[in-house]
């Protein structure tokens, strides 16, 4: 299948501090990508969706003022959490999927702990 | 009502046992059915598409009832490596082309 990295795959930042999060498919063009955030024992939430070279979808509840998705290429895009807090810990994973396929291929996930 | 509901779990099973999983969805519309698997602190992984004949990849078995839209996977002789989150996951496009979790199955495979 196609792969898809993720960096950092773990940050350890202050409340306050902003933390950025690439999502690179690597051998496929992305026209979508998907972010998704996983609290312990409970299942992905879609976050936003966001295709290439337009604004990002984001789902009721995720504020795009702190969440900022930029996907100015077709592999690559970030995710940025601004001013993070405690309760900003999670695990963030991002997905991609290419123009007219089905299947989403996932990144290996970025864990964030905001202390 | 949710998009996509699964069994709650967790499902406990001796070695070598057949399981079963099952997911409904609620858009009748949707039109690509996985079951993905999901390890502990670990990003999501395609187990196998499923589609509307119904199909086998070794020891797994997935099936997709569109009428009662209603996917299931089944487990034959399981192995302890099969412990994991089962997730079903949905695609529609009528809805913004987004893809839909269930809140995953745990599966424990016990020696």
């Amino acid at each position: 299948g196609a792969v898809v990295s993720q960096h950092p795959s773990w940050v350890i930042c202050k409340s306050g501090t902003s933390v950025k999060i690439e999502c690179r498919s690597l051998d496929f063009q992305a026209t979508t990508m998907f972010w998704y955030r996983q609290f312990p024992k409970q299942s992905l939430m879609l976050m936003a969706t966001s295709n290439e070279g337009s604004k990002a979808t984001y789902e009721q509840g995720v504020e795009k003022d702190k969440f900022l998705i930029n996907h100015a290429s077709l592999t690559l895009s970030t995710l940025t959490v601004t001013s993070a807090h405690p309760e900003d810990s999670s695990f963030y994973i991002c997905s991609a999927r290419d123009l007219g396929e089905d299947e989403q291929f996932f990144g290996p996930g970025t864990r964030l702990t905001v202390l | 009502r949710k998009e996509v509901e699964q069994d709650p779990g967790p499902f406990n099973v001796p070695e070598g046992a057949t399981v079963a999983f099952n997911c409904t969805y609620s858009n009748s519309a949707s039109q690509s059915f996985f079951w993905y698997r999901q390890d502990c602190r670990k990003e999501p992984k395609l187990l196998m598409s499923v589609y509307s004949s119904g199909n086998e990849d070794g020891r797994f078995t997935a099936q997709l009832n569109r009428a009662s839209q209603y996917i299931s996977l089944l487990i034959r002789d399981s192995k302890l490596s099969d412990s994991a989150t089962y997730l079903c996951v949905v695609f529609s496009s009528n809805t913004g082309n987004q893809f839909y979790f269930g809140t995953g199955t745990s599966l424990t495979v016990i020696p």
